[in-house]
């Protein structure tokens, strides 16, 4: 069945490193999401990429899917502590969402 | 204020017990969906609406069943045939059609099996 898979698990930064996630789909999605969830909270839509190649900016974070539209990725370029959470791909298919299973990152001031 | 709410915010029940989660919406969305995440993990689909009186298993359904009467509430039953119950289960809506596909997320429900 459908997998979408997530690395690393974990990232502990010192504030001020980059930080960057991956998701690798087991097949190819129409779309994919990033959502971001902090500690005690609800997962909150971060962005939607559609395209083979996309990518998309958001001041420190930068969104890429993949050209076979399998994989993507976030990277946010000087961490702070605001960043700390868990970050989430969720790939699309025919209206179901296959969530990875997350990156939570820690960022110490 | 539109939004997406779900009560209660924690639920304790005794082993063999049916529960049910409350998911309410008035952001005027056709499709809803229930998750389920455990510690350490993603969230898992559980069941899925697209419209009113239909849904559709994800994942994880068994043990669990919902209903679709309204378009405002998609409410998930916990059965005692759900053999690990306790977890933190999510309630999320979106505006079906087009190519959007930002889901708003509750507030979250966590539920504790005794």
């Amino acid at each position: 069945g459908q997998q979408v898979m997530q690395i690393p698990q974990y990232q502990h930064v010192q504030e001020g490193e980059d930080f960057t996630t991956y998701c690798n789909s087991s097949t190819t999605l129409s779309n994919i999401q990033w959502y971001k969830q902090r500690p005690g909270g609800h997962p909150v839509f971060l962005i939607q990429l559609v395209k083979s190649g996309e990518v998309k900016k958001q001041k420190r974070l930068t969104f890429q899917f993949g050209e076979a539209k399998k994989n993507s990725s976030l990277h946010i370029t000087a961490t702070q502590t605001t960043d700390v959470g868990t970050y989430f791909c969720a790939g699309d298919n025919f209206n179901k969402f296959y969530f990875g299973s997350g990156t939570k990152l820690n960022v110490k001031p | 204020d539109g939004g997406i709410t779900q009560s209660p915010k924690y639920l304790f029940r005794k082993e063999g017990q049916n529960v049910t989660l409350s998911c309410e919406q008035n952001l005027n969305h056709d499709a809803m969906y229930w998750y389920r995440q455990d510690p350490g993990q993603g969230l898992r689909l559980i069941y899925y609406s697209q419209i009113v009186n239909d849904f559709q298993k994800g994942d994880i359904a068994e043990g669990y069943s919902v209903s679709r009467e309204k378009k405002e509430s998609f409410p998930l039953t916990v059965t005692s045939a759900q053999k690990n119950p306790t977890a933190f289960y999510l309630c999320a809506s979106r505006l079906a059609g087009g190519n959007y596909n930002e889901q708003f997320f509750g507030p979250g429900t966590r539920l504790t099996v005794l």
